[in-house]
């Protein structure tokens, strides 16, 4: 049975560097082909895709959000870890992190999901 | 990047009906394409990946069609729970990006 919950602050300063766990089970990320991400979703706005790590450390991240954005794996603890930098108010949102669909064709199918946690940007 | 455009944003619709959504690329995407659930307070649920193929436990209501820049998601009779916000997400290169959804409710 695969399981996902992020763990994190549920409030951070603007300026400050966010720091998100994704700790997981049911699977583990020296497999080949598996891959965790990370998804947001501002209150009442639509789905964002964040970014993905993969078996083999390949890392992918959303264009405009590049250079804030840093995704790493602990294999060992079975915890992926997402940092952005520089949080603005506007990164308020319920951050998620979710399993590759090993079965789908393509690298992006997200079929397992945590629960989400909400970061709120405030001073 | 290629942008993906669903529609109609909001549908009303009553129990029993046959509902279609419509995600349109602006490029071509083969067939890979998936579509997901989402309730209040709840994360996505997976309907569909590979543009048609029904995910594991999803009921066989729904269904997905199409390739290339035009994609639907059909329920073919809305049950009480298939009220919820729906989303394509394009899944054949980076960025994985995903539409801005439909949200589905009851007339």
């Amino acid at each position: 049975q695969i399981t996902l919950k992020e763990s994190g602050p549920a409030l951070v300063k603007p300026t400050q560097t966010l720091t998100l766990t994704c700790s997981f089970s049911g699977f583990s990320l020296s497999t080949s082909e598996v891959g965790v991400g990370w998804v947001r979703q501002p209150p009442g706005k639509a789905l964002e895709w964040l970014a993905v790590i993969y078996w083999n450390d390949d890392k992918r991240y959303s264009p405009s959000l590049r250079s804030r954005l840093t995704i790493t794996k602990d294999t060992s603890n079975s915890q992926v870890v997402l940092t952005m930098t520089n949080m603005d108010p506007v990164d308020t949102a319920t951050y998620y992190c979710a399993h590759r669909h090993a079965a789908a064709p393509g690298p992006g199918a997200l079929d397992y999901w945590g629960q989400g946690i909400l970061v709120t940007v405030s001073s | 990047d290629i942008q993906l455009t669903q529609s109609p944003s909001f549908l009303s619709a009553s129990l029993g009906d046959r509902v279609t959504i419509t995600c349109r690329a602006s490029q071509g995407l083969n067939r890979y394409l998936a579509w997901y659930q989402q309730k209040p307070g709840k994360a996505p649920n997976l309907l569909i990946y590979a543009a048609s193929t029904l995910q594991s436990g999803v009921p066989s209501r729904f269904s997905g069609s199409g390739s290339g820049t035009e994609f639907t998601l059909t329920i073919s009779s809305l049950q009480p729970e298939d009220f919820a916000t729906y989303y394509c997400q394009r899944v054949d290169s980076y960025p994985l990006t995903f539409g801005g959804g439909t949200k589905l409710d009851i007339k």
